[in-house]
């Protein structure tokens, strides 16, 4: 199984909602990530996860919160998000150093805050 | 900081050889990456340079040079299917293992 599975595909929320995107993989690999991808942009890095700890915040907004069940599961929170904050997110995971790291990626929650 | 530069978009004919170029700054290089993305799908893995030299997969290349902080992706035998944007990542050991940096992409276009 090769496969990072995120859900929802397509949400869409008003800016006083709570919702959560889910992502999950049975690779066994011990990092997972979330990236935020807008039009025509390159993905940028939100958080990393590492061995079930947050090992990495890029300076991400509080209304993001992430949290990683265990190893398999990775969640992202979302509340009072803005409309700029309307985007694809990308899950990833890949294994630790010595391996090269390549990330695998799920295939997004396109997000829409209106 | 790292900068990464590629060129934004690229046109080539269906059979044809075309280098997707990427330069990069960085103070403690350890990687690079090329991922490919299709419009509206995730970006898959494509190859990985650490040393010097070429990789070659199939109809897919890439070429590492460290002291000129430097790479390209070689594509032959154009297909139709590989219209998509082309992303340069790098790993830089200052930033730790996990955290890859992405260039702003180029996006190939192949016309028949």
């Amino acid at each position: 199984d090769t496969e990072v599975t995120q859900t929802p595909k397509h949400l869409v929320m008003g800016m006083t909602n709570k919702k959560s995107l889910k992502c999950e993989q049975h690779m066994g690999h011990r990092a997972m990530y979330w990236y935020k991808q807008k039009a025509k942009k390159p993905p940028e890095l939100m958080f990393v996860y590492s061995y079930e700890k947050l090992s990495i915040n890029e300076s991400v907004p509080s209304r993001f919160s992430p949290e990683c069940p265990n190893s398999s599961l990775l969640n992202l929170h979302l509340h009072a998000l803005q409309p700029e904050d309307s985007a694809l997110y990308l899950c990833a995971s890949s294994q630790e150093a010595p391996g090269t790291g390549e990330l695998f990626f799920g295939e997004g929650s396109r997000l829409t805050v209106l | 900081g790292q900068n990464i530069d590629q060129p934004t978009e690229m046109t080539a004919t269906e059979g044809a050889i075309v280098q997707i170029n990427c330069t990069y700054q960085t103070s403690g290089f350890n990687g690079l990456f090329w991922y490919q993305q299709h419009a509206g799908e995730a970006p898959t893995f494509l190859s990985y340079n650490v040393l010097d030299g070429l990789e070659e997969k199939g109809r897919f290349s890439s070429f590492l040079s460290r002291s000129k902080g430097y790479s390209y992706l070689l594509l032959k035998e154009l297909q139709m299917k590989d219209s998509a944007s082309y992303l340069c990542a790098v790993r830089d050991e200052n930033t730790g293992f996990q955290k890859l940096v992405f260039g702003t992409g180029t996006r190939l276009l192949v016309s028949p």
